[in-house]
């Protein structure tokens, strides 16, 4: 268990539709990354947040976007869904300090489908 | 070119041997790099991080990594039924803290 909690567990949405996926990262983490995984691939860095402004974005288009709250929890909104956004959408927390990049710790993600 | 080339496997070893898994990046100013291990189904959970050329051990996983040759590693020794699972490769640009996954190499321990 890495304290990161993820909301809903599964979806299912149509395409056109929008959705709206929650994170709340471990205790005393204030960097959230949210990654997205087709099947049979490798996790896909969409975008981070670092209190509460976005700290770097992936090849995404904007139809992807997201918030951080005061209290370091995130949402990803997916706005007029398309069937290859199916996918397991993870959320990883990290404790931002300076030096090397910090040790992400996934939630158990979000699985989405959409038809 | 890949930013991160792992060999999607399956990798079958017998139970107690070593598996090696092997990765390669393409972005030379990585400088931190992390191994996961996803269970079907589940999220990534971290196993090992190294930063440094040489290697890294820690129970039974060691990590190796040549900066120069741009080549990471994982050696799992006595290998379980437990340890079947997808690996994933993550190097990672300090200066943009996004984790550039492979494909991952899928690990097969029979009894």
């Amino acid at each position: 268990e890495t304290g990161v909690t993820q909301s809903p567990t599964h979806l299912i949405k149509t395409r056109g539709q929008q959705v709206t996926l929650r994170c709340s990262s471990q205790s005393g983490h204030n960097t959230v990354s949210w990654y997205q995984q087709a099947l049979g691939q490798g996790p896909q860095f969409i975008f981070q947040y670092y209190r509460e402004e976005e700290n770097g974005r992936g090849n995404f288009p904007p139809r992807f976007s997201g918030l951080q709250f005061p209290n370091y929890s995130s949402e990803l909104n997916v706005n007029a869904l398309e069937l290859d956004d199916s996918a397991l959408y993870l959320c990883a927390s990290s404790p931002r300090t300076s030096g090397f990049t910090d040790t992400q710790y996934f939630g158990p993600g979000t699985r989405l489908t959409v038809l | 070119q890949k930013e991160v080339e792992q060999n999607s496997g399956p990798l079958s070893v017998p139970e107690g041997a070593i598996a090696s898994l092997n990765c390669t990046y393409s972005d030379r100013v990585s400088q931190s790099f992390f191994w996961y291990r996803q269970y079907s189904g589940k999220s990534p959970e971290l196993i090992m991080s190294i930063y440094s050329n040489g290697d890294k051990e820690d129970g039974r996983f060691t990590a190796q990594l040549n900066k120069a040759s741009q080549y990471v590693s994982l050696l799992i020794r006595d290998s379980q039924p437990s340890d079947s699972a997808t690996y994933l490769c993550a190097p990672s640009n300090t200066g943009f803290q996004k984790l550039v996954f492979g494909t991952g190499t899928r690990l097969l321990v029979s009894p």
